[in-house]
């Protein structure tokens, strides 16, 4: 298994408040993501990083900021938490090769009341 | 833009029969790969197949098989001798690979497919 931990696993948290979710591997892996998961729209990708400090959008941004420091930690904040933020949040790694595979952390469920 | 669709929220099999999970896509890219993944009912996204656009043959990995037509853009999964454990939601994913042979890795996702495997 790809060394991918998410931290929380699970938050519950009041509209207004701000919120960070953490994403640490230990594959020194260039490339990270990102995603959200919500019943019938599958995961879609929220910000990807292609190394340190080198980050950009993807397809449901609004609303969020990533930072990465270090190549072992991606970080996503919600600057203010909405209830449409509720989701299933997933990290993943990998894939940048033509058949490299994107390896997923355990997911962190987000409650936002 | 791209995009995946699964049109079969839900599929049933009975144990030890084959099933086939269908997958469509949409891109203009000549290069791309094509994934799925499965995610049981504990939460985690376990990586199943991988096609590439221009590989010849129909990627395998044990019992799952995947049915690549470039032509009609379709890339179903064949699950063989089903299991109980393979109850989850399935899902197809593609990842768009430039010219260069690389990418930014990021996949788009279909909306699923739960199947069930009955006794």
């Amino acid at each position: 298994d790809a060394g991918i931990t998410q931290s929380p696993r699970h938050k519950v948290t009041e509209t207004g408040t701000p919120v960070t979710l953490r994403c640490h591997q230990t594959e020194n892996h260039r490339y990270m993501y990102w995603y959200r998961q919500d019943p019938g729209h599958g995961l879609r990708l929220i910000h990807y990083s292609y190394g340190v400090k080198d980050t950009d959008k993807g397809e449901v941004s609004d609303g969020y900021s990533v930072s990465r420091s270090k190549t072992e930690d991606f970080l996503l904040t919600l600057e203010s938490a909405t209830s449409s933020q509720t989701s299933v949040y997933f990290c993943a790694i990998g894939g940048s090769g033509r058949s490299e595979t994107q390896y997923f952390g355990p997911g962190t469920r987000l409650l936002v009341l | 833009a791209q995009k995946i669709t699964q049109t079969q929220p839900g599929m049933f099999v009975q144990e030890k029969e084959a099933v086939t999970l269908d997958c469509t896509y949409d891109t203009s890219d000549q290069s791309y790969g094509l994934f799925w993944y499965k995610q049981p009912s504990s939460g985690e996204m376990i990586f199943l197949i991988y096609q590439g656009s221009y590989d010849e043959q129909n990627a395998t990995e044990g019992r799952y098989s995947l049915n690549f037509q470039k032509a009609r853009k379709s890339a179903n999964l064949v699950i063989s001798a089903s299991q109980l454990g393979d109850s989850a939601m399935y899902f197809c994913a593609m990842r768009e690979v430039n010219a260069g042979g690389t990418s930014y890795g990021k996949l788009t996702f279909g909306q699923g497919t739960i199947l069930t495997v009955h006794p």
